[in-house]
């Protein structure tokens, strides 16, 4: 049971130009969601989250969005840069457990000079 | 801080054969995760642990993988007998328990397990 979908598997932008990642889930228990960030042979790395009761965060480049009633996040980098070439994972946790966390398969995106 | 040590970072086995992976959690974090990354999909959580405590091993398919983590500090990860379907990455995370963001886990770089 994906809890946790992202339906687009490769996205190319060229540099400079926004990207938009998105991420859709069917669990409404879930608290908070996060985005990570892995580069080939390395482990994934926290790039940003959002917690359930909020619609936007941003940190720098990197602004997450959240429309609850569409179950629906999105990631949008502005602008791009060929170091963000990347597989991007989408995935959400329930704040009561601090538990697992479930992921998306993943967006490779590729930014192009 | 030191991240999520992780040893071997790549194995290759045939099938029928055990292997054992090593993690070593950021100092402090008493919460650790072993996840399996099958190629094309994302980490998929195999046992949680707190402090030497197992939280969640319900994904864990316990009649050739196991793990402990007998101090609670680090951690080994067996499978015995491999399969082909073991082939993965074979991720650890760990996470702090108290102060800010306590919901984000930290990842090591990962073991790369190919079966033949």
């Amino acid at each position: 049971d994906q809890q946790v979908k992202q339906n687009s598997p490769s996205l190319s932008v060229q540099e400079g130009r926004i990207s938009i990642l998105n991420c859709d889930y069917t669990n409404s228990m879930f608290d908070y969601f996060l985005w990570y960030k892995k580069y080939p042979a390395e482990g994934p790395t926290f790039l940003i989250s959002i917690s359930s009761i909020k619609d936007k965060n941003e940190d720098g480049r990197f602004t997450v969005f959240l429309n609850k009633s569409a179950k629906h996040l999105s990631l949008h980098i502005v602008p791009s840069q060929p170091g963000d070439s990347a597989v991007y994972f989408c995935a959400a946790i329930r704040g009561s457990t601090l538990g697992r966390l479930y992921f998306g398969r993943g967006t490779q995106l590729t930014v192009w000079p | 801080e030191a991240g999520v040590a992780q040893s071997p970072r790549y194995k290759i086995i045939e099938k029928r054969q055990s292997v054992a992976f090593w993690c070593n959690p950021i100092s402090g974090h008493a919460t650790l995760y072993w996840y399996q990354q099958i190629l094309g999909q994302g980490p998929k959580l195999l046992i949680q642990f707190q402090n030497n405590g197992v939280v969640d091993d319900s994904q864990l398919p316990k009649d050739r993988f196991s793990a402990e983590r007998l101090k609670g500090v680090d951690s080994t990860l067996k499978i015995q007998p491999a399969k082909l379907e073991d082939s993965a990455v074979y991720l650890c995370a760990s996470r702090r328990t108290a102060g800010a963001r306590t919901y984000e886990q930290y990842f090591g770089p990962g073991t790369r397990l190919t079966v033949t």
